[in-house]
């Protein structure tokens, strides 16, 4: 059974860190691309970062880019995201979440949804 | 950036009812859409991929249908465990954006 446990979340100052850890199993972490996804208090769904398999790919959300950054460790079957300089805008839960296997025609390969999902972890930024 | 717009917000619906969400894109993304359905004080769950694929253990009332701009997602005769908000998200091109949800309630 495919598992992802989020830790790490919490309450944090304007200005400061935080590291968010997915720990992943019933899968082979180290063959599929892996997202963060975050949800502010009762709003909807936002695409933070992804990374491929092996690290060689990474993207970022403009609203993340340069103070996030996401890593992996497949020895340890583990994703990570590390926060920085924190804003009240980053309150949200962060869900890490699996890209589903690659979806390829006869012509071309389509990039894939997101086949599961951690429980998310709340992040809470104020003073 | 590509926006996705959804309609309705929301909709208040009698079990065994059908139910039609639809999700407008930007600019065409193929069949690159997919359907979340997320309960409340729960993760989303992918519901249909690439438009119109199931998924594995979800009920065959729900499908999904469309290419290019304009896609639905249908729900055939509502039952009650159905109550959740239903997301669209495009996998075409970065960033990866999805709808502002509809929420479905159960009369």
């Amino acid at each position: 059974e495919v598992q992802l446990v989020e830790s790490g979340g919490g309450l944090v100052k304007p200005g400061g860190s935080l590291r968010l850890s997915c720990a992943a199993s019933g899968f082979t972490f180290s063959s599929y691309s892996m997202n963060w996804v975050r949800q502010a208090p009762g709003k909807g769904l936002e695409w933070v970062s992804s990374i491929s398999s092996s690290s060689s790919y990474i993207y970022y959300a403009d609203s993340v880019k340069g103070r996030f950054t996401i890593s992996r460790d497949n020895a340890k079957n583990s994703l990570y995201l590390q926060m920085n300089s924190l804003r009240a805008e980053d309150t949200a839960v962060y869900y890490c979440a699996r890209d589903a296997p690659l979806y390829c025609s006869s012509t071309s390969c389509y990039e894939p949804p997101f086949d599961y999902w951690g429980q998310g972890t709340l992040v809470t930024v104020s003073s | 950036e590509i926006v996705l717009t959804q309609s309705p917000d929301f909709q208040s619906v009698t079990p065994k009812e059908k139910v039609t969400i639809t999700c407008r894109a930007s600019q065409s993304i193929g069949s690159s859409l997919h359907w979340y359905q997320q309960k409340p004080d729960q993760s989303p769950k992918l519901l249909i991929k690439y438009a119109s694929q199931s998924i594995s253990g979800v009920p065959s009332r729900f499908s999904g249908s469309g290419s290019g701009t304009d896609f639905t997602l249908t729900i055939n005769s509502l039952e009650a465990e159905d109550a959740a908000t239903y997301y669209c998200h495009q996998s075409s091109s970065l960033p990866l954006t999805f709808g502002p949800g509809t929420k479905v309630d159960i009369k």
